[in-house]
């Protein structure tokens, strides 16, 4: 069945460490990929957008991710969080017109 | 500059009854969308619609109607509530299919 993975439902990581959040796909052919990130009181807005082209991504707020076609993957990553970056992370696929999200990660960050 | 607003921001209903979620956004945004938001279940999609006139199914379709008459406005129709349809539900709009999409502040309907 087509659908979009986030294996992790809950991260913890201490501040100034390294982030990766982990998403799987699995649509016939490659998809357009997105991470959205959602913040109290800020909504839903967009970290970054892959479709062809250049596999490392960059996105705002020091955001990348990384599209690996033979793994059907395309993991979020940051080198150093911030106590700001505690928020739900959405990874979504865009295919035959729609826009499918994942169930989130919930990123926790200890001081 | 509005974005998406989408009204209310609160609803509470009793089963049985229906109302209209609103969703109007002022960018000329071809494409739109409705989604609910359940914890622990990510957003899903109820429907979509890719310009005016023209509207389909997303994955949780069941117990909505839609409509789009016109490119700004996009309402989400719930005929019969049902608890089962206790959510927040968001209105998102883009310029495009498979870009970037603009979200409204979210509606939170309880159904008693």
């Amino acid at each position: 069945a087509q659908s979009v993975t986030q294996p992790d439902i809950h991260i913890t990581v201490s501040e100034g460490a390294s982030l990766e959040l982990r998403c799987n796909y699995s649509y016939g052919a490659t998809p357009y990929l997105f991470w959205y990130v959602q913040s109290p009181g800020q909504g839903l807005q967009l970290l970054l957008k892959y479709f062809s082209g250049d596999t490392l991504v960059q996105g705002i707020k020091g955001f990348e991710a990384e599209f690996k076609r033979s793994q059907s993957s395309f993991n979020l990553r940051k080198p150093s969080v911030q106590w700001s970056d505690a928020a739900e992370y959405f990874c979504a696929v865009g295919v035959s017109n729609k826009i499918i999200f994942g169930k989130g990660t919930r990123l926790h960050i200890l001081p | 500059n509005a974005g998406v607003t989408q009204t209310p921001k609160f609803q509470v209903l009793k089963t049985g009854q229906s109302m209209t979620l609103q969703c109007a956004q002022d960018m000329n945004h071809e494409y739109m969308s409705w989604y609910r938001q359940d914890p622990g279940m990510g957003l899903r999609l109820i429907h979509y619609s890719v310009g005016a006139g023209i509207t389909d199914q997303g994955e949780v379709p069941n117990g909505y109607n839609v409509s789009r008459s016109t490119t700004e406005d996009f309402p989400l129709r719930l005929l019969s509530a049902a608890p089962s349809q206790t959510s927040v539900y968001f209105c998102a709009s883009s310029y495009a299919r498979n870009e970037k999409l603009f979200f409204g502040s979210g509606t939170q309907l309880s159904v008693l």
